[in-house]
């Protein structure tokens, strides 16, 4: 199983929107509405942002949000902010032979 | 505040066997589904294998690179996890994550990560 497709860097300024797309196949992303993404600093152990296509856990800024259209999955970054600088990588449930693979992650810097 | 503590890794060379535990707290470790995702050196993130509750029929599943060389273990009165690697290989090297994951098939809490190394 390969891993999901996402852009290797992605950039912007404070304040600004940026979006990250993961794009799977009908396999995985477009089978299931069980996307997740992950925030991880640099030496940090990775943080769950979004479940479930586009839900939020308790305590995550709603600058984050996702969706889904057919096989590819985007999360948004709005109001960047340089605590935001980080790698994320999507993930999804793929199926009880495979079950999850992740994205192949995207760096953001914010200028 | 649910904690998860890995222990356990280190150097091994390619043949060999080692085993990590995690150790959780601030959560009913018996109902949990755990996981195990690893991360080479400068990579990105991959999953490793999952073990659900004993309730569920606690079963183990694990990815094509790992299967038949790792074994997937918990034991609930320990509030433990383990990650059993035999068969070791060059390209198991990474840090592994042990992490909980929800009816969402998310991974939701994770400890801070252990280093494995195999080299000769």
């Amino acid at each position: 199983q390969s891993a999901l497709t996402q852009p290797a860097s992605v950039s912007g300024s404070p304040g600004q929107s940026i979006t990250i797309s993961c794009t799977g196949t009908s396999s995985d992303v477009g089978g299931y509405n069980l996307v997740s993404w992950y925030q991880q600093h640099p030496d940090k152990a990775p943080k769950l942002i979004i479940y479930e296509v586009n839900k939020r856990p308790s305590g995550v800024s709603d600058r984050f949000s996702g969706s889904k259209s057919g096989n590819t999955a985007s999360l948004t970054i709005s109001g960047l902010q340089a605590e935001d600088e980080a790698d994320y990588y999507c993930c999804s449930y793929a199926g009880s032979f495979t079950f999850y693979v992740f994205g192949s992650g995207t760096k953001v810097t914010v200028l | 505040e649910v904690q998860l503590v890995e222990s356990g890794g280190g150097l091994v060379k390619p043949g060999g066997s080692l085993r990590l535990s995690c150790t959780a707290s601030g959560i009913t470790f018996s109902n949990v589904w755990l996981s195990w995702v690893r991360q080479a050196p400068g990579k990105g993130l991959e999953w490793v294998g999952r073990i659900i509750s004993k309730a569920r029929g606690g079963t183990a599943d694990y990815a094509a690179p790992v299967k038949g060389r790792f074994t997937i273990s918990r034991d609930d009165s320990e509030n433990t996890l383990y990650l059993q690697m035999n068969s070791l290989k060059t390209e198991d090297t990474a840090v592994y994550y042990c992490t909980t994951f929800n009816q969402f098939n998310a991974f939701e809490f994770w400890g801070q990560g252990r280093m494995v190394t195999v080299s000769s």
